[in-house]
């Protein structure tokens, strides 16, 4: 079965320092894909960053990068000179070939100005 | 115009009432999910559909019926509302020839609030 664990309900930031969000996830596949994704206020779900499994090499966007750690089926989050808009819901999501796209629980992401 | 709309946005409704939840598309994707947020719980999926014909059961399907009008269209029925299915209901869409390997794209959600 597909876990996906957010252990952090939520976490803070001072603006314009780093913020990393942790995600563990479990599964005996070996080809997988893992995602971030954004949830602000508006209710949007929007992707911020996705990792191939089979790619060693971490994933980047702009401020926003993962450490992907496969043998210790980790996946977090880093979030460089955080800013107000950064403030959301980070949902960790895991999907393989052939199921479907699956959730953590969620961190709530607070910026301070 | 949203690629993936969904409507209403908000919208309460009473205990024992049928209420419909539509959800439509404009990204040309044949795959199309209905996912609830629950506080503390993240997102689970309700049903999905991968084409007109085929309708699948998710991890909580459980008071729910989806019915599956045209590629572009699905749409949540909860047949008698209880108050345990408040939530914010979202629809989601993927692309067979990638497999979803890139993510789905979501609506906006609807906030559906069962008194």
């Amino acid at each position: 079965a597909q876990t996906v664990t957010q252990s952090q309900p939520e976490m803070s930031v001072q603006e314009a320092e780093t913020v990393t969000l942790s995600c563990t996830y479990d599964t005996s596949e070996s080809d997988y894909y893992l995602f971030w994704y954004k949830q602000p206020p508006s209710r949007q779900m929007i992707l911020v960053i996705r990792q191939e499994a089979y790619k060693q090499q971490n994933a980047t966007e702009n401020r926003f990068s993962v450490n992907f750690q496969k043998a210790a089926k980790s996946f977090s989050l880093k979030i460089s000179d955080s800013q107000l808009g950064d403030a959301a819901m980070y949902f960790c999501a895991h999907k393989t070939g052939a199921n479907n796209l699956f959730f953590g629980t969620g961190t709530r992401l607070t910026v301070i100005p | 115009d949203a690629d993936v709309t969904q409507t209403p946005r908000n919208r309460i409704t009473k205990t024992g009432k049928r209420i419909m939840l539509e959800c439509s598309q404009t990204k040309g994707h044949d795959r199309m999910y209905w996912y609830r947020q629950d506080p503390g719980l993240g997102l689970r999926l309700i049903y999905y559909s991968f084409d007109v014909k085929d309708i699948n059961k998710g991890e909580i399907s459980d008071g729910y019926s989806v019915s599956r009008q045209a590629q572009a269209k699905f749409s949540l029925s909860l047949e008698s509302a209880i108050p345990n299915q408040t939530a914010l209901y979202f629809c989601a869409t993927s692309d067979s020839r990638t497999g979803g390997i890139y993510g789905y794209t979501f609506g906006s959600g609807t906030r559906l609030t069962v008194v």
